[in-house]
């Protein structure tokens, strides 16, 4: 299994450009994540999806919008770049909680870093 | 949302035991403790949770007090490789996994 992973690892784009990140899992989780980490911070939840078709905002979902087309891949789109994106982009997935316990584990991808001039 | 607090960083010697310690004061009795660590430049990686009794597994141990306000995660015998931002996070209760991290521990291990 190759587990999480995202293309692609390094991008540049100028202000106003678009792209889409694109994550994939192969371990058939319903749950995937997208969170972006700025230096010397935590990561924070942009947007998630908790199934095929569904997507749903984060903590900071300003300027990126998402699509789950097909369960096993979650694309993180910028419409149009900002400076204040400049970040490393991380894409997780879990499985479902299991008896109504919350006991998920995340596995994360290497992570995407981009920056916008 | 119950959130933790941890030392900004600590240092510990190779081959022995790093004992990081969480405070989570305001956790709810449905909440569980993670433990997640994030390398340098590479994704967080789980290491192990738990919710009232202690757990082991073959990365660390978690040991949770009686009254779960505080955690602490120990890696029994440390190595260069486990030199990395160490998180605990105390799961938000939804029905769906999601997970705020904070500024975690950085440990740097040293030879």
């Amino acid at each position: 299994n190759a587990g999480v992973t995202q293309t692609p690892k390094f991008r540049v784009l100028k202000t106003g450009q678009s792209m889409t990140l694109l994550c994939a899992q192969d371990m058939n989780h319903e749950y995937m994540y997208w969170y972006r980490q700025d230096p010397g911070m935590g990561l924070r939840l942009i947007h998630y999806s908790v199934g095929e078709g569904t997507t749903a905002k984060g903590e900071v979902p300003d300027g990126y919008n998402v699509s789950r087309l097909k369960k096993q891949n979650f694309l993180l789109g910028l419409e149009s770049a900002a400076p204040s994106q400049t970040s490393v982009y991380f894409c997780a997935s879990s499985d479902q909680p299991l008896g109504g316990t919350y006991t998920d584990t995340q596995y994360f991808g290497p992570g995407t870093r981009l920056t916008v001039l | 949302d119950a959130k933790t607090t941890q030392p900004t960083s600590m240092d510990c010697a190779e081959g022995r035991a790093a004992n990081l310690p969480c405070n989570h004061s305001t956790i709810s009795g449905n909440e569980y403790v993670y433990w997640y660590r994030q390398i340098h430049s590479q994704g967080p990686q789980y290491i192990i949770h738990g919710l009232k009794n202690n757990e082991t597994n073959e990365m660390a141990s978690l040991i949770i007090t009686e009254d779960r306000k505080s955690s602490t995660l120990i890696l029994p015998h440390a190595t260069l490789r486990d030199t990395a931002v160490y998180y605990c996070i105390v799961r938000v209760t939804d029905s769906w996994g999601k997970l705020q991290f904070g500024a975690g521990t950085q440990v740097v291990v040293t030879p």
